[in-house]
């Protein structure tokens, strides 16, 4: 099946240094790519849309100054957390769209556990 | 908008059923429904479209009603391995993209 890799799973990194995170679709390509932000026992919330070969879309709130997207091809998709602030610290994950007859549904990278010192 | 899942949490003991709600004030073009074990990424379960429809696999399932603004996850006999966190997405949220629940807490034990 359909396999999203997410890379790092885990980064901790100092206050103002900015953190990229990874996403790639194994064995399948993906023209669309979203990210979503999980607080401790909270839900998934969407952060913004990455659309491969142009501009992100973001979520209404979400600094897209800050929350840098990159989807240059059809298999990768970087987040950049810039200036990263404690305040950032969260689980951050990707995940693709696979879509099939009138169904979809979302795979999602691992994760990536920022920790922001 | 962000769909409402109730209950918050769950405790069960191994062998109970359980009942998720989702529900929205309008009418869902689909809902999704999640499970995610800590620390681990979500894994999806099913995808319900139509009004009415009813599916699902093992002794999970999922329906949709007519209305198509609530959907409800039945987990029956449950096993350990049925606990997590289980959340509700519909669509919503920038191009396709989903927007969850609050997501509902179920702990199983033995």
């Amino acid at each position: 099946g359909a396999v999203v890799s997410q890379h790092p799973s885990r980064v901790i990194c100092k206050s103002g240094t900015s953190v990229k995170i990874e996403c790639r679709s194994l064995d399948f390509q993906a023209t669309t790519m979203f990210w979503y932000r999980q607080f401790p026992k909270k839900s998934l919330m969407l952060m913004a849309t990455s659309n491969e070969g142009s501009k992100a879309t973001y979520e209404q709130g979400v600094e897209k100054d800050k929350f840098l997207i990159n989807h240059a091809s059809l298999t990768l998709s970087t987040l950049t957390v810039t200036s990263a602030h404690p305040e950032d610290s969260s689980f951050y994950i990707c995940s693709a769209i696979v879509s099939w007859a009138t169904n979809e549904k979302l795979f999602f990278g691992s994760g990536t556990q920022l920790s922001v010192l | 908008q962000q769909p409402v899942q109730s209950p918050q949490a769950v405790i069960l003991r191994e062998g109970e059923d359980a009942v998720i709600n989702c529900s929205s004030s309008k009418a869902l073009y689909s809902v999704h429904w999640y499970r995610q074990k800590h620390g681990e990424a979500p894994v999806f379960l099913m995808i319900l479209l139509k009004g009415g429809e009813q599916k699902g696999h093992d002794k999970i399932s999922a329906s949709f009603n007519e209305k198509k603004q609530q959907s409800s996850l039945y987990l029956t006999a449950s096993q350990l391995s049925y606990s997590g966190t289980y959340f509700c997405g519909t669509p919503g949220g920038g191009a396709d993209g989903l927007t969850f629940g609050k997501g509902t807490h179920l702990i199983i034990q033995p």
